[in-house]
């Protein structure tokens, strides 16, 4: 079975600051990883996702993420925030088990820029 | 192009009542799934379609739950004899095919069992 955490349930930050989203995942079978982010009143919207090689990936909004194997982390990271950034993140992975193209999301991280 | 869209956008009901929520997917899209996502908790996988066939349904809570797509474009997401806690936002996603395709997530249908 898979698990994804998120260690922050809300992280607040002020515009223009740097910010790390935390994300672990639990797998006994190699992986795929994804960030989605919901806007208010919005619909789930891909960030980025990390499928093979690079294990530093770069998504919309100037949004980055780094794959680490040993760690079994893919944390998030942006080194300048907006405040149009708030919205809540969520960290998933799909199982390469050959079943299904499921998505496994954590629980959320709440992104709150502050001015 | 039109996204993935989600009837009714909002859902009350009583508890006992039976509920249908729809899901139109992108046009030529053939993987559909199903999510539900609760109060303060990350999307959870119910099922998954691909064409007309319930190619995964292990995370159907019970019975009380049904999905179909006959025609392998719109769903249809089924709730018979609807509980309290089956409160929540059930989201529909849609994507080319299988393997590394991205996942299109529609608005969602907050449901409200009274």
């Amino acid at each position: 079975a898979q698990s994804v955490t998120q260690l922050d349930s809300q992280v607040p930050v002020f515009e223009e600051a740097p910010v790390e989203l935390r994300c672990n995942y639990s797998s006994s079978v190699s992986v795929y990883l994804f960030w989605y982010v919901q806007y208010p009143n919005q619909g789930l919207q891909l960030l980025l996702k990390y499928l093979s090689g690079s294990t530093l990936v770069k998504g919309i909004n100037g949004f980055e993420a780094e794959f680490n194997k040993s760690q079994t982390s893919f944390h998030l990271r942006k080194p300048s925030v907006h405040i149009s950034d708030t919205a809540e993140y969520f960290c998933a992975v799909t199982p390469l088990d050959g079943a299904t193209n499921k998505l496994i999301f954590g629980t959320g991280t709440l992104l709150a820029v502050q001015p | 192009g039109a996204g993935v869209s989600q009837t009714p956008s909002n859902k009350v009901t009583e508890k006992g009542k039976y509920v249908e929520l729809r899901c139109d997917p992108i046009s030529g899209h053939t993987a559909l799934y199903w999510y539900r996502q609760s109060l303060g908790q990350g999307p959870e996988f119910l099922i998954y379609f691909q064409g007309t066939g319930a190619a995964d349904d292990s995370g159907l809570p019970n019975d009380r739950f049904f999905a179909v797509r006959p025609e392998g474009s719109v769903s249809t997401l089924k709730i018979q004899r609807t509980e309290r806690g089956d409160s929540a936002v059930y989201l529909c996603a849609s994507s080319e095919s299988v393997g590394t395709d991205t996942q299109y997530f529609g608005p969602g249908t907050r449901l409200t069992v009274l």
